[in-house]
């Protein structure tokens, strides 16, 4: 199992470049979620998914999109890259534990992340 | 006010010294208790999971969840160099209590020197 697999793992853009975060896993999970990670604020939820054709928005959604067409892909697009969005960019996905109570946890793995520059 | 508060540090400590790394929270519906582990320039993966209260353990590493005090703790005893990582705490009140999607803290960074 390859686990989470993000590509690229670096990116240097353009203000006003758009483009597109690539996210895979290969274990089934039913949840998919993107976080950006920037020095002393944390991890902080941009988009999430439960499942095919259903995305919600998190914590710091504008600028960006995000769909899914299959259970596996979850890519983040951006639109418009600001200077704003340099950023590091995880996605994680977990299993939605739907089992029983103490499975409920939303335990997530990680891919290895994607450094974003936006000159 | 965060609803997880945790000290970004850095901590720093002789290797074979015992860490304690902390996080309070605000929820009272947090049941599922996380502790991540983020060496340099990779993604987070996880270190501990606990269910609702009490201790659990698991090599040098004890975790700790005081829901009283709304209060969790990560234990490393005899630290080593390997140990030197930020550490983030995250949970969630779980797909049953209403909200699977887990809420981190801001993360400890450790350094562990020789």
């Amino acid at each position: 199992n390859a686990g989470v697999t993000q590509t690229p793992k670096f990116q240097v853009l353009k203000t006003g470049q758009s483009m597109t975060l690539q996210c895979a896993q290969d274990m089934n999970h039913e949840y998919m979620s993107w976080y950006r990670q920037d020095p002393g604020m944390g991890l902080r939820l941009i988009h999430y998914s439960v499942g095919a054709g259903i995305t919600d928005q998190g914590e710091v959604p504008n600028g960006y999109n995000v769909s899914r067409s299959t259970t596996e892909d979850f890519p983040l697009r951006l639109l418009s890259a600001a200077p704003s969005q340099t950023s590091v960019y995880f996605c994680a996905s977990t299993l939605m534990g739907i089992r029983d109570t103490s499975s409920g946890a939303n335990v997530l793995t990680f891919g290895a992340g994607s450094r974003l520059t936006v000159l | 006010q965060k609803e997880v508060e945790q000290d970004p540090g850095p901590l720093s400590v002789p290797e074979g010294a015992i860490v304690s790394l902390n996080c309070t929270y605000s929820n009272s519906a947090f049941q599922y208790f996380m502790w991540y582990r983020q060496y340099s320039r990779k993604g987070p993966e996880l270190l501990m999971y606990t269910y609702s209260s009490g201790n659990k353990e698991d090599g040098r590493f004890t975790a700790q969840v005081d829901k009283s005090s709304k209060y969790i703790s990560l234990f490393i005893r005899d630290s080593q160099p390997s140990d030197s990582a930020t550490y983030l705490c995250a949970m969630s009140a779980g797909l049953w209590g209403g909200s699977y999607i887990p809420t981190f803290g801001r993360g400890t960074s450790l350094i562990v020197h020789p």
